[in-house]
C-alpha cells in the first residue's frame, strides 16, 4: 500500500493567518482525499482532490477556506484560510488504491 | 444525520479477554465496511475489511461480523493485548459513492494488564 508523507504534523496558528498542509504519496494515486477531526468527533470528509480535475467539496466546505492544490499523481496540498479557533481539528490526507485506503499521520492544528 | 454510529464512546477490556466493538448504519445502499485502528499522534491504520456478500470475515485475531437486517456489525479481537488499546473506526462505502467512506465517531478501547 502508498505510504504517505503528511506535513506538518503539528502547528499553532495565529486567527486570521493561513496554513497550507502538504502530502507526498510513494506512489502515484488518482484519488486523495482531505478530512478534519475534531476533538471526539468523527472523520469529515472536507473533499475529493483527484488529479486532473478540480477538487470536489463536501456540504459545509467551500474552496476560498479550504484551497486545495493536485499538481501530480504524488502530491497534494490543504489550505485552512483565514483560520480561526473554530478550525482547530486534526487534518488528514488519505489515498484509495486497489487494496484499500492510506491515511497521513494528520496536521493537529491549534488556532488561537 | 449520522449514518455511521459507534455508540459507546470507549470500552475497558481484561488482557487476554475478548473486546467487541458495535457499529451501526442506517444507510442500506453501503456495501462495504472497514475498521480502522487510530493512536494518537497518527493517522488511522486499516485493520479488516468486509463486504456486504459476506457476513464474517477473519484476520488472525481480528473478526468483522455483519448482520445485514440489522445494519449492524461488530468487531471481534481475541485475546485482547495491550497494544490494542486505541481507537478504533467504523467506516463505510456505499456504491457509486466515488470511494467516499462515512466514518463512525470512535470507539476508544481500552485494555487493563
Amino acid at each position: 500500500s502508498a505510504v504517505i508523507s503528511q506535513k506538518p504534523s503539528r502547528d499553532i496558528c495565529q486567527r486570521g493567518t493561513s496554513l497550507t498542509i502538504q502530502c507526498q504519496v510513494d506512489s502515484q494515486v488518482t484519488m486523495m482525499f482531505w478530512y478534519r477531526q475534531q476533538p471526539g468527533q468523527s472523520l469529515t470528509l472536507i473533499a475529493t482532490a483527484n488529479q486532473g480535475s478540480e477538487a470536489t467539496y463536501e456540504s459545509g466546505f467551500v474552496i476560498d477556506k479550504f484551497p486545495i492544490s493536485r499538481p501530480n499523481l504524488t502530491f497534494s496540498t490543504l489550505t485552512v484560510s483565514n483560520m480561526s479557533p473554530e478550525d482547530s481539528s486534526i487534518y488528514l490526507c488519505s489515498v484509495y488504491q486497489g487494496n484499500g485506503y492510506t491515511f497521513g499521520s494528520g496536521t493537529r492544528l491549534t488556532v488561537v | 444525520d449520522q449514518q455511521v454510529k459507534q455508540n459507546s464512546p470507549s470500552l475497558s477490556v481484561q488482557e487476554g479477554r475478548i473486546s467487541i466493538l458495535n457499529c451501526d448504519y442506517t444507510n442500506s445502499m453501503f456495501d462495504y465496511f472497514l475498521w480502522y485502528k487510530k493512536y494518537p499522534a497518527e493517522g488511522p491504520t486499516f485493520l479488516i475489511s468486509i463486504s456486504s456478500i459476506k457476513d464474517k470475515n477473519e484476520d488472525g485475531r481480528f473478526t468483522v461480523f455483519l448482520n445485514k437486517s440489522a445494519k449492524h456489525l461488530s468487531l471481534h479481537i481475541v485475546p485482547s493485548q495491550p497494544g490494542d488499546s486505541a481507537v478504533y473506526f467504523c467506516a463505510a462505502r456505499a456504491m457509486d459513492s466515488n470511494y467516499q467512506l462515512i466514518w463512525g465517531a470512535g470507539t476508544k478501547l481500552i485494555i487493563k494488564p
